[in-house]
This record gives C-alpha cells, sequence and structure tokens, in this order.
C-alpha cells in the first residue's frame, strides 16, 4: 500500500539556521506529494506540492524536490524564523482513483531566538 | 481561515455514548474527507464524500459512520465509544473528487476526550 515515512523526533534549531525534514515514500504508480504544516491549534495548511518527478515546490521560502530514483520529497529552508514552529506532515496522494492523503507521522520543529 | 468549519470544536464524554462531528465545507466544494489525529496512529484518512455519496473508505471503524447532506455538509457519528476513539478528528474538503490539482483543505479540527 501507500505509506509515507518522515525522520524521526523532533527538530530543534536556532533562527537562521538551515532546516531539512526527510520524506520518503512506498507507492505504486505516480503519486502526488505534498508537505503540510499545522500550526499549533490550528488546522493543516498545504505548504507546497510536486505532482510530478523532479517537480520542485516552493512557498515561503521553503522548497521540495519529488524524486523518483530515490523515493524522495525532503523540505528545506535555508534561514528559519520563530514563525516556522509547527509540525510539518509530508503526504502522497495516489495516482489514480482516489485523492486521499496518506500522512506521514509528522515532525515538530522549534526555532528558538 | 480555510473556509471549512467544523463544530464542537471540543467535545468530552463518556466511554458507550455516542457523538456527531459536523463538518461545513468551503463554498463550491463538493467532496468531503474525514481524518483522524492520533498520537499513537498519527493521521488516518476515515472517509470521502462526493456529493452526497461516498466515494472512499479508509481505515473507518464499524462503530463510525458518516454522511453528507444536500447542502453539502457531512456529520461523522461515533459510537460506543472506547477510550482509544480519543483524537483531534479533521474534516478537510476540495473542488472534485480525484486529482491532485484537488487540493484539500481543512478545518480547525474537532477534539474528542473520551473518559
Amino acid at each position: 500500500g501507500n505509506s509515507v515515512t518522515q525522520m524521526e523526533g523532533p527538530v530543534t534549531l536556532s533562527e537562521e539556521a538551515f532546516l531539512t525534514i526527510n520524506c520518503t515514500y512506498t507507492a505504486t504508480g505516480y503519486p502526488s506529494l505534498f508537505w503540510y504544516v499545522q500550526y499549533p491549534g490550528e488546522g493543516l495548511q498545504l505548504l507546497l506540492k510536486a505532482t510530478k518527478a523532479d517537480d520542485k515546490g516552493s512557498n515561503k521560502g521553503f522548497e521540495a524536490t519529488y524524486r523518483k530514483e530515490t523515493t524522495s520529497f525532503h523540505l528545506e529552508k535555508g534561514s528559519v524564523q520563530v514563525s516556522d514552529s509547527a509540525v510539518y506532515f509530508c503526504a502522497l496522494s495516489p495516482s489514480r482513483g482516489n485523492n486521499r492523503l496518506a500522512f506521514g507521522k509528522g515532525n515538530q520543529v522549534v526555532v528558538i531566538p | 481561515d480555510s473556509g471549512v468549519t467544523q463544530t464542537p470544536k471540543h467535545l468530552i464524554t463518556a466511554t458507550g455514548q455516542r457523538v456527531t462531528l459536523r463538518c461545513s465545507p468551503r463554498s463550491g466544494d463538493l467532496s468531503v474527507y474525514w481524518y483522524q489525529q492520533s498520537l499513537d496512529q498519527g493521521l488516518q484518512f476515515l472517509i470521502q464524500y462526493y456529493n452526497g455519496e461516498e466515494r472512499a473508505k479508509g481505515n473507518i471503524l464499524e462503530r463510525f459512520s458518516a454522511q453528507q447532506f444536500p447542502d453539502l455538509h457531512s456529520e461523522l457519528n461515533l459510537s460506543s465509544l472506547e477510550l482509544g476513539d480519543s483524537a483531534l478528528y479533521f474534516c478537510a474538503s476540495s473542488v472534485g473528487p480525484t486529482g491532485s490539482y484537488n487540493e484539500q483543505f481543512f478545518g480547525p479540527g474537532t477534539r474528542l476526550t473520551v473518559l
């Protein structure tokens, strides 16, 4: 079946540091890939997406590239701010048939001033 | 604000009880999805409706049921509640039933606590 794996554990870093959150997936066909962000007490917001291999999604300084050869969609940001503190979820949507999202476990990111 | 509303925001109830969670999709969206977020299982897809019809089913227990009404709002009914049903329940909506262009917009969630 379809599944998403995110690196274990919270991520704590200083303001202006470089952020990487790893995401790998297992799926048949050509799924679409997403990063969602959840701020405290809120629902999920779509951060960025990529719908085919080698596509790069980007938004608010965050980027992720759809790598089919390594089945990965790692999230990166060059210089984080305190306001980026949130939980980040990697997700995939199957290539056909339905629109259900399969999510990774999520990573808590804490940015310290 | 995503435009998706969920009520109530919080719900506290006892084991064995039944509750109803309500979701109103964004204006113009025909598809509604329900997800459960728990500490041990993470975020899991439960069920999807499109224009009043069940479209896809995920890991939804038999004690749970849902429906989408003619005005497109949806309700998730949880019965014979157990402690393990305590979770955050999200509703999402999209314009169509399938396709990566059908971005899902999430509501703020209903936090269910079963005591």
